[in-house]
């Protein structure tokens, strides 16, 4: 079966940092592009970054360019997203999502269920 | 990166056709050819509904269909059924490996 199932979320405090991570299985993790999308309470979704099938090529949403840095461990069919400088505008559920292509260019087409981010003093 | 304009709800009824529109800019989805369309329950993964602007993902019903013209995409929801009420969100590739999404539309069957 393909599956993402992403980790790492919780409660951090303003300025604070966490790690989230998504374990792949089930297909050819180095075959696609993957993203993290996010959906803050009540919201709709947003994009927040992107990487290509070797990690060469990554794309950051501007509200977190800067302070979030994706990253992929082929090897362990895993993705990452490293938050630092968190502030109350990430609260959201962060979903990891595999792209049609080793490129994410085209659409995403498995979606994990998503790790929630509380930002709060 | 602004967000493409999506109405906010549209409705229709049973069996009737609806088509959610949505606008960006040259930049985005007037530059590619790499729309794609997600429909959301409440409490549940969003599910790729059409890529590349019009294609259809295996197990999408053929009812779902999307085009485009210019810098604005539509998903077109023909023959509508109750489990089509859900929230949809078009998305666009928008260069130098970014995305956008929509604000989302909620659809509601009546």
């Amino acid at each position: 079966e393909v599956q993402l199932v992403e980790s790492g979320g919780g409660v951090v405090r303003p300025g604070g940092s966490l790690r989230l991570s998504c374990a792949a299985s089930g297909f050819t993790f180095d075959d696609y592009g993957m993203s993290w999308v996010r959906q803050a309470p009540g919201k709709g979704l947003e994009w927040v970054s992107g990487i290509n099938w070797n990690g060469g090529s990554t794309g950051y949403a501007d509200s977190v360019k800067g302070r979030f840095t994706i990253s992929r461990d082929n090897a362990k069919n895993s993705l990452y997203l490293q938050m630092n400088s968190l502030r109350a505008e990430d609260t959201a559920l962060y979903h990891c999502a595999r792209d049609l292509s080793r490129y994410y260019k085209r659409g995403m087409d498995v979606w994990g269920q998503g790790t929630t981010v509380t930002v709060s003093s | 990166q602004s967000a493409l304009t999506q109405p906010r709800s549209v409705s229709g009824s049973p069996g009737q056709s609806v088509t959610i529109s949505c606008t960006g800019t040259s930049s985005d989805v007037g530059g590619y050819n790499y729309v794609s369309w997600y429909q959301q329950h409440p409490g549940k993964a969003p599910k790729l509904m059409i890529y590349d602007v019009s294609k259809r993902p295996s197990g999408v019903p053929d009812r779902f269909s999307g085009s485009k013209s210019g810098n604005t995409a539509s998903l077109t929801i023909s023959g509508l059924q109750a489990e089509d009420e859900a929230d949809y969100y078009c998305c666009s590739y928008a260069g130098s490996y970014t995305f956008v999404f929509g604000g989302g539309t909620k659809l509601t069957v009546l």
